[in-house]
């Protein structure tokens, strides 16, 4: 019954590579995102989703994309992984209203670039 | 653009009031948030408030909203250990893209 899942835990790879981080919610919400944590804890928006539009934080390199293949999915792939790319990678997802629009974030994928 | 402000610490002893600030720059913030992180969990909303309140409670969690300073505060009662993790507060603004904009998270630190 988890509400924000994502997969893997912990992605250890290495420099070059390309990897996918998969991310499911079953809220029932139209919005999904991810969030880049570095090892401050500082929190950057990446991605914000939903099925009329994808807002992009302009400051993410284009070897990030995001992939929805339906409402409940935004999957994140990453091309030619860099070493500044080790963080902590969070999906979450909320519903857009005109109120309280509360997010819901997943456990969190440690990624680690060698 | 819209900026968002925390101590980066904070350590108190069990049992005493731990009060954890925050301060933003964005006059037209809606709402505002309180997430917890505790070690290599997520985020999990703790509380809110909306931007025509002054104040709310919530058993042990007390938040204070100034808007004209723009100083948001989260005051958690009777302190304990499991309180232990990063606060992070963050604002939004309703009407068009909704994107959060979260502080650099403030560390609690409860020793006994």
């Amino acid at each position: 019954d988890t509400a924000v899942s994502q997969t893997p835990k912990y992605l250890v790879t290495q420099m070059g590579n390309d990897k996918s981080i998969k991310c499911e919610q079953n809220l029932g919400h139209d919005t999904m995102y991810w969030y880049k944590q570095d090892s401050k804890k500082f929190l950057k928006i990446m991605f914000s989703y939903n099925n009329k539009e994808l807002i992009i934080n302009e400051t993410v390199p284009n070897r990030f994309s995001p992939k929805s293949p339906d409402k409940a999915h935004l999957n994140l792939h990453i091309n030619s992984l860099e070493l500044g790319d080790s963080a902590v990678y969070f999906c979450a997802s909320s519903h857009t209203t005109s109120g309280q629009e509360t997010q819901y974030f997943g456990p969190g994928t440690r990624l680690l670039v060698l | 653009g819209e900026d968002v402000e925390q101590s980066l610490f904070l350590s108190v002893r069990e049992g005493d009031s731990s009060v954890i600030n925050c301060t933003y720059t964005d006059s037209s913030s809606t709402y505002l948030y309180w997430y917890k992180q505790e070690p290599g969990a997520g985020l999990q909303l703790l509380t809110y408030i909306f931007s025509n309140m002054d104040m709310k409670q919530d058993q042990r969690l007390t938040v204070l909203l100034n808007k004209k300073d723009k100083h948001l505060s989260l005051r958690i009662a009777d302190t304990q250990t499991g309180d232990s993790a990063i606060y992070f507060c963050a604002e939004s603004a309703s009407g068009g893209s909704y994107i959060p904009t979260f502080g650099r998270g403030t560390s609690l630190i409860v020793h006994p």
